[in-house]
């Protein structure tokens, strides 16, 4: 069993829709990141916080917004979301950032649509 | 051009051959490096760090070639259960360090 939870597993939701993808992790890592994987792709980084700060964001649109409460907790704030953001959203966390922190634990993902 | 980039494969191959996988990689600031495996609809587990004198783990051997910048991973005696895609991740450290997934290559074993 994966040690970072991710909920919803599911979520449908339309354009005008405002919803939340959570993640939370009780490793003590220092690192959370937001992916996103269509199918047959590899995972697309979106963002990634360090020490609770937002430090990358690959340009992803406004419609999608981060949040780090606490060191813990992961959020994925969703609003006005377009059909092809449909995708399954993969949060991670490493011990560190830095040179050996390619050693990502995932959760199982949150499968979104998005009508 | 991709920063990391994988043949896709899909690769088929009988119970019990020996398959390798390459993986190439752009940006010559890459410090780590590493292989996943994911199943289908399952999400990516790390198989294996690579490191540049090579490691083995059981059946799977990690190559590095930093003057090449290429990445092999080399599986013996395929199982059944060796059945997923294998991705390529590299650890960029430029401003920031970035985790970048190779697009994966699809391995299926038959019996």
């Amino acid at each position: 069993d994966t040690e970072v939870t991710q909920t919803p597993k599911h979520l449908v939701m339309g354009m005008t829709n405002k919803k939340s993808l959570k993640c939370e992790q009780h490793m003590g890592h220092r690192a959370m990141y937001w992916y996103k994987q269509k199918a047959k792709k590899p995972p697309e980084l979106m963002f990634v916080y360090s020490y609770e700060k937002l430090s990358i964001n690959e340009s992803v649109p406004s419609r999608f917004s981060p949040e780090c409460p606490n060191s813990s907790l992961l959020n994925l704030h969703l609003h006005a979301l377009q059909p092809e953001d449909s995708a399954l959203y993969l949060c991670a966390s490493s011990q560190r950032r830095g040179v050996e922190s390619g050693e990502l634990f995932f959760g199982e993902g949150s499968r979104l649509t998005v009508l | 051009r991709k920063e990391v980039e994988q043949d896709p494969g899909p690769f088929n191959v009988p119970e019990g051959a020996t398959v390798a996988f390459n993986c190439t990689y752009s940006n010559s600031a890459s410090q780590s490096f590493f292989w996943y495996r994911q199943d289908c609809r399952k999400e990516p587990k790390l198989l294996m760090s690579v490191y540049s004198s090579g490691n083995e783990d059981g059946r799977f051997t990690a190559q590095l070639n930093r003057a090449s910048q290429y990445i092999s991973l080399l599986i013996r005696d395929s199982k059944l259960s060796d059945s997923a895609t294998y991705l390529c991740v590299v650890n960029v450290r430029s401003s920031a360090s970035k985790i970048i997934f190779g697009s994966g290559t699809r391995l299926s074993i038959r019996p």
